[in-house]
């Protein structure tokens, strides 16, 4: 299995809904990524996790709550978002190639709208 | 910030030879050239990296110079599924997120 799965594909949110995206990888990579990607821009980073833990946060607002339930699953909790958000989520997870490199595999992403 | 410079757009007949430059002046002798191309409304796809030797895989070669300051992606015969927009990325050394630039948008036409 060398692919990382995003649920749901797309997703139509108004402004005081509660969502949440889902990523899951089963390759046993420990470091798990969320990247944002808006349209006609290269994708961003956002959030980083590696065995877990979050080691990066790129100052993003506090209405995307990210959660690592355990080494396989990735979540991004949404809370009161803006129109601007509209966005594809990506997840990512990396796995070591060799002397210090590293391969990032990622998912299909989620298209969300705001509303 | 990116570290690297490419053309935003270039054009490449099918089953030619696609040429991708990428420029990466202040690179360091710790990171390594990666290249990620996103075919669209997907996830961005792994190519190849390298550091300093030049490399083959079965989906392109990367050439780097010997002053390291610029490379260049070879897809040998190029497919309309290849129509993707293409990454340069430099990277250092360990498990660090990827900072993407602006890419290429490679348009392989029939």
């Amino acid at each position: 299995d060398t692919e990382v799965t995003q649920t749901p594909k797309h997703l139509v949110m108004g402004m005081t809904n509660k969502k949440s995206l889902k990523c899951e990888q089963h390759m046993g990579h420990r470091a798990m990524y969320w990247y944002k990607q808006k349209a006609k821009k290269p994708p961003e980073l956002m959030f980083v996790y590696s065995y877990e833990k979050l080691s990066i946060n790129e100052s993003v607002p506090s209405r995307f709550s990210p959660e690592c339930p355990n080494s396989s699953l990735l979540n991004l909790h949404l809370h009161a978002l803006q129109p601007e958000d509209s966005a594809l989520y990506l997840c990512a997870s990396s796995r070591y190639t060799g002397t210090g490199s590293y391969e990032q595999y990622f998912g299909p992403g989620t298209r969300l709208t705001v509303t | 910030d990116a570290k690297t410079t490419q053309p935003p757009s270039m054009d490449c007949a099918e089953g030619r030879a696609a040429n991708l430059p990428c420029n990466h002046s202040t690179i360091s002798g710790n990171e390594y050239v990666y290249w990620y191309r996103q075919i669209h409304s997907q996830g961005p796809q792994y190519i190849i990296h390298g550091l300093k030797n030049n490399e083959t895989n079965e989906m392109a070669s990367l050439i780097i110079t010997e002053d390291r300051k610029s490379s260049t992606l070879i897809l040998p015969h190029a497919t309309l599924r290849d129509t993707a927009v293409y990454y340069c990325i430099v990277s250092p050394l360990g498990n660090t997120p990827l900072v993407f630039g602006k890419g290429t948008r490679l348009s392989v036409i029939a």
